[in-house]
């Protein structure tokens, strides 16, 4: 059985930095490409970073040049490095696993979430 | 990027009756080579994370009841709930896997009248 789990996520300040993990169970990372989604307080769905199976990266501009992804082949788990940490990254931190091994799919399954709070 | 615009922003519809959420790209997510549209849709319920449950647009994910449907083609999209049950109660996603980013409608959230 497919299984996500998330953990790191805290309160931090701005400026600060955080490293999320996903632990994946039930299917090997390396197969599949893998993102992180956000969501903020009572907010929608924004795309943050995909790794696909063959490791090209993807990040959306807002994160680009702060957060990096990685993943750990033989711990089958997904990192996101969180640097230089703002108020408007305050959200609630998915991962996901794509129906693929590109980036250009959609997650068939999801983390329950770490919550990210950026504030002094 | 696309833009992706989802209307309405919230319905709220009778038990057993069908609910209609539309998602219109700012471009075309078919890909002429495959003829597949890259575009899912998602609910998420409160507290809980994202369930995929269409993907190339019409295709039904395995385990998703069959009330729910999607259909259209290009940058003009539907997401059908034939006969609503308590349970559909959520907000509801609609995401361009075509480019990156890959970027998501704004949610239309379903409510019980």
């Amino acid at each position: 059985e497919v299984h996500l789990l998330e953990s790191g996520g805290g309160l931090v300040q701005p400026g600060g930095s955080l490293r999320l993990s996903c632990a994946a169970s039930g299917f090997s990372i390396t197969m599949y490409a893998m993102s992180w989604v956000r969501q903020a307080p009572g907010k929608g769905l924004e795309w943050v970073s995909t790794i696909s199976s063959s490791g090209s990266i993807y990040y959306a501009e807002s994160v680009k040049g702060r957060f990096t992804i990685s993943r750990d082949n033989s711990k089958n788990t997904l990192y996101l490095e969180m640097n230089s940490l703002r108020a408007e990254d305050t959200a609630v931190y998915y991962c996901a696993k794509h129906t693929g091994d590109s980036v250009l799919g959609g997650g068939d399954y999801w983390g329950q979430g770490t919550r990210v709070t950026v504030s002094s | 990027d696309i833009v992706m615009t989802q209307s309405p922003d919230s319905l709220a519809v009778s038990l057993g009756e069908r609910a209609t959420i539309n998602c219109k790209s700012s471009q075309s997510v078919l890909y002429t080579s495959n003829n597949k549209n890259y575009l899912t849709w998602y609910q998420q319920k409160p507290g809980q994370p994202p369930k995929l449950l269409i993907y190339w647009a019409s295709t039904r994910e395995s385990g998703v009841p069959d009330r729910f449907s999607g259909s259209g083609s290009g940058t003009d999209f539907t997401l059908t709930i034939s006969s609503l049950q308590a349970e559909d109660v959520a907000v509801y996603y609609c995401q361009q896997y075509y480019n990156t980013p890959l970027t998501f409608g704004q949610g239309t959230k379903v409510e019980i009248k």
